[in-house]
């Protein structure tokens, strides 16, 4: 089984610039979600879909920020436009229920500078 | 205080020894309770789920789960230096599916 994709692993851009994350969920898992670490803080959400439509977004710091799944399929995150705490690792995830945990990909390193 | 709260260590154990890590939380509605590794430059990875009040044993890896007292722990069992890793604690938002995490304890295995 293929697991959670991200892509790029790491970004560097200026800020005021637009960057768009990717990420492919396994395959069957209705539910995806975005998180992301902030150096030196906690893990924290940013939205949750099932499948095509957003179930949660209450993670979401600013409208700088869309989220979006096409088809119920992947899903991108894109920031526009980008500023210096926007810096950190954005991490997908994907289940098919809460209860059984969720699998992670491996991040995205954003870097703003 | 945080939802979720873990000390961040480092947490050094001798190699063979047992690493204790704990986690109290705050939300009393919560019934599911994760545990995740991570490496360093690496995603997080579930090694334990626990919904019950109790131990729940997994090879080398036992979760203990307190409703009452609010607090799951993680005991691993014959450390090796390949556990040495940062843990996290994570435990879903009462009705949601939205997880809390805690910031993590650094575990180091001393060879």
């Amino acid at each position: 089984e293929a697991g959670v994709t991200q892509f790029p692993s790491h970004s560097v851009i200026e800020k005021g610039q637009t960057v768009t994350l990717r990420c492919d969920p396994i395959s069957g898992h209705d539910n995806l979600y975005w998180y992301r670490r902030v150096m030196g803080k906690e893990i924290k959400f940013l939205l949750h879909f099932v499948k095509e439509s957003k179930q949660d977004e209450s993670g979401m710091p600013n409208n700088r920020f869309l989220a979006e799944r096409t088809g119920g399929t992947y899903s991108t995150l894109k920031v526009q436009p980008a500023e210096l705490e926007d810096s950190g690792v954005y991490f997908c995830a994907s289940s098919q229920s809460s209860h059984y945990g969720y699998t992670f990909g491996s991040g995205t390193r954003l870097t703003v500078v | 205080q945080k939802e979720v709260e873990q000390n961040s260590g480092p947490l050094s154990v001798p190699e063979g020894a047992i690493a204790s890590l704990n986690c109290t939380y705050s939300d009393r509605g919560s019934q599911s309770f994760f545990w995740y590794r991570q490496y360093s430059g690496k995603s997080p990875e579930l090694i334990m789920s626990i919904y019950s009040n109790g131990d729940k044993e997994d090879g080398r890896f036992t979760a203990q789960l307190n409703k009452a007292s609010q607090y799951v722990s993680l005991l691993i069992r014959d450390s090796q230096p390949s556990d040495s890793a940062t843990y996290l604690c994570a435990v879903p938002h009462s009705g949601t599916y939205k997880y809390i995490f805690g910031t993590g304890t650094r575990l180091k295995v001393l060879a």
